[in-house]
């Protein structure tokens, strides 16, 4: 079965920053994964997908990510926060076609002045 | 379009009640999710649906919630009878598109968040 580990259940950086949010996955074939962000009171937005080719995938709002098969990672960066990133995020693997979505626990971001 | 659309958006009931959560996927869409969101628990997939038919409802966490599908276009979860430990935030989410990967690209309602009292 398909899982999600995010260890870091809360981070707090300054404005101006650089970020990058871990995620780990578990899954036998080739992953598709995801990262998506909630704001309070709001649902899931996408930030970024990947499911093959180039493994360093560009996002909305500036953000990018990495997969490392080597390292069953896909970890979330920016290079320099805003406020408004403060926000709710979310690594989500699947396993294509018309399966189900697996989220991680979430990583909730503080951006400090 | 105007996305995954929810309704209510939020619901305070006491205990015992019946609560009936509402989604109307993005037109097209043939697949259709319910999560439930907690801080304990965080976000749990209850149920999906393909193609109106459901898939998978191993998440579904007792007999008390049910869900349909009756159309492509409509989906209800439904609490009877409904307990204090309900209370969390109930999100819709629907996928579709040609290819596995616009299959597995979910887009979430708002949410309804439910309360029992």
């Amino acid at each position: 079965a398909q899982s999600v580990t995010q260890p870091d259940i809360h981070i707090t950086v300054s404005e101006g920053a650089s970020l990058e949010l871990r995620c780990n996955y578990s899954y036998g074939a080739t992953p598709y994964l995801f990262w998506y962000v909630q704001s309070p009171g709001q649902g899931l937005q996408l930030l970024l997908k990947y499911f093959s080719g180039d493994t360093l995938v560009q996002g909305i709002k500036g953000f990018e990510a990495e997969f490392k098969r080597s390292q069953s990672s896909f970890n979330l960066r920016k290079p320099s926060v805003h406020w408004s990133d403060a926000a709710e995020y979310f690594c989500a693997v699947g396993a294509g076609g018309y399966q189900k979505v697996t989220f991680g626990t979430g990583t909730k971001l503080q951006v400090i002045p | 379009d105007a996305g995954v659309i929810q309704s209510p958006r939020h619901e305070v009931t006491e205990m015992g009640q019946e609560v009936t959560l509402r989604c109307k996927p993005i037109s097209g869409h043939n697949s259709l999710f319910w999560y439930r969101q907690t801080m304990m628990r965080g976000l749990e997939l209850l149920i999906y649906f393909n193609n109106n038919v459901p898939i998978d409802d191993s998440g579904m966490p007792e007999d008390r919630f049910s869900a349909k599908m009756p159309n492509a276009s409509f989906s209800t979860l439904k609490i009877q009878p409904s307990e204090p430990r309900d209370s969390a935030v109930y999100f819709c989410a629907s996928s579709g598109g040609t290819g596995s990967v616009g299959a597995n690209v979910l887009t979430f309602g708002a949410g309804s968040r439910l309360t029992v009292l």
